[in-house]
């Protein structure tokens, strides 16, 4: 067990629709982070936060956003979902800001398009 | 842009030798890499992190070695066991506190 948490462990819904993933980090990490993992695909970088602020920006589709609360757990919002969102989406977290800190990832949220 | 790679193909051995997994990165010089392993379904592990400073770096079975003039990594499992079966990542930073992961190499340790 990382200690991040994701909810929910699944999520069904049809095209066009708007769902929200929630991320809480281990106790005492700033700084989380987002991934993409299509079937087959590698994992792909989305969005990091650092208290509060984003401090980062991979290949996140407009359609996709983020954001870090106060009390450090995250969110990712996706809107007018496609087919090609199903995928597994995690999170993780770390004690810092710099990259050079290993990151703890949450057991993931599968979201299922259809 | 950068570029990372990892055996594509699975590797299979048996119980008991050492697997060697290969990550080669291009067009930079990454200041350290990090590998993680990933069980189907489930969220990446941190293994071992190694810096560009550092030849080598182990941990228990594992060892990493860096060769900044190859521009590659080396991730070694000795003693081989079933349970060692998954997928193995190698993730240097991607600049501007990214970080990328490459597609990962499959290995099967057969009993």
């Amino acid at each position: 067990d990382s200690g991040v948490t994701q909810t929910p462990k699944h999520l069904i819904t049809a095209t066009g629709q708007r769902v929200t993933l929630r991320c809480s980090p281990r106790s005492g990490d700033l700084s989380v982070y987002w991934y993409q993992q299509s079937l087959d695909q590698g994992l792909q970088f989305l969005i990091q936060y650092y208290n509060g602020e984003e401090r980062a920006k991979g290949n996140i589709l407009e359609r996709f956003s983020a954001q870090q609360f106060p009390d450090l757990h995250s969110e990712l919002n996706l809107s007018s979902l496609e087919l090609g969102d199903s995928a597994l989406y995690f999170c993780a977290s770390s004690p810092r800001w710099a990259d050079a800190y290993e990151q703890y990832f949450g057991p993931g949220t599968r979201l299922t398009v259809t | 842009s950068q570029k990372i790679e990892q055996n594509s193909e699975a590797l299979n051995i048996q119980e008991g030798k050492t697997a060697t997994l290969t990550c080669n990165y291009t067009n930079y010089s990454p200041a350290y890499l990090q590998w993680y392993r990933q069980d189907p379904g489930r969220g990446p592990v941190f293994l071992l992190l190694i810096r560009e400073n550092e030849k080598e770096k182990r941990k228990e079975r594992l060892k990493v070695t860096f060769d900044t003039t190859l521009k590659q990594s080396l991730f070694h499992i000795t003693a081989s066991q079933p349970a060692d079966s998954a997928t193995y990542l190698c993730a240097p930073p991607g600049g501007g506190f990214k970080t990328i992961f490459g597609a990962g190499t499959r290995l099967f340790v057969k009993a």
